[in-house]
């Protein structure tokens, strides 16, 4: 069974206080990786896909990256616009029904 | 550029009683999906769909219908409810391709169901 865990549960930053979040998977045959930003009283809504160990992708402060196991969403210099949960989700074998992590809950302090 | 459209918004129920949530996206999609998200859990898949006429079990089916007869709805049935099933509840779809990086998730934004 697909596994996707995300840690930690919640986050509270300073402004400008960098970080990590992580998403740790066991699947069989990774398709892809996907994070996605969640505000309180919305849908989420899509940031990055990655698909291979070693992939980067980034925008403006989000720096996502993966490895074999795991993937980090790195916050640079975060603001309290950043606040917001933040969801891992996964696609593996031949299915294109993702399995998401229970999500990140970031709150950045002014 | 509507996207994926909830409706209704908010809704209160009393226990045993019936109701249908509406979910329309104008992307022309194949895939739909429903999702309940609850504080601590996540988003857990209820039913999907991967084409018109088609519709498939999730994470936590009991207690929901579902139907998906024309390509741009999907609705979601409660046909008695439980104050099990207060939720916030996220309908999505997405085209699926062999391009990983076009497999994204379109969400609605969400009806907030509780149930007494």
């Amino acid at each position: 069974e697909d596994q996707v865990t995300q840690s930690p549960e919640a986050l509270r930053l300073q402004e400008g206080e960098s970080s990590s979040l992580n998403c740790s998977y066991t699947v069989s045959g990774l398709r892809g990786l996907f994070w996605y930003r969640q505000d309180p009283g919305k849908g989420p809504e899509f940031l990055f896909t990655l698909y291979s160990a070693g992939e980067e992708k980034e925008k403006e402060r989000l720096k996502a990256t993966l490895t074999k196991k795991e993937s980090f969403l790195h916050i640079t210099a975060p603001k309290p616009e950043d606040s917001a949960t933040y969801l891992c989700a996964v696609q593996a074998g031949g299915s294109y029904i993702p399995t998401f992590g229970r999500g990140t809950s970031l709150i950045v302090h002014p | 550029n509507a996207g994926v459209t909830q409706t209704p918004k908010f809704r209160v129920l009393k226990t045993g009683q019936s109701m249908t949530l509406l979910c329309a996206q104008d992307m022309n999609h194949e895939y739909m999906y429903w999702y309940r998200q609850d504080p601590g859990m996540g988003l857990r898949l209820i039913h999907y769909s991967v084409g018109e006429g088609t519709t498939a079990k999730g994470e936590v089916p009991d207690g929901y219908n579902v139907s998906r007869l024309k390509k741009q709805n999907f609705l979601l049935g409660l046909e008695s409810a439980a104050p099990s099933q207060t939720s916030v509840y996220f309908c999505a779809s997405s085209r699926p391709t062999t391009e990983v990086a076009k497999n994204i998730q379109y969400f609605g934004a969400g009806t907030r169901l509780s149930v007494l």
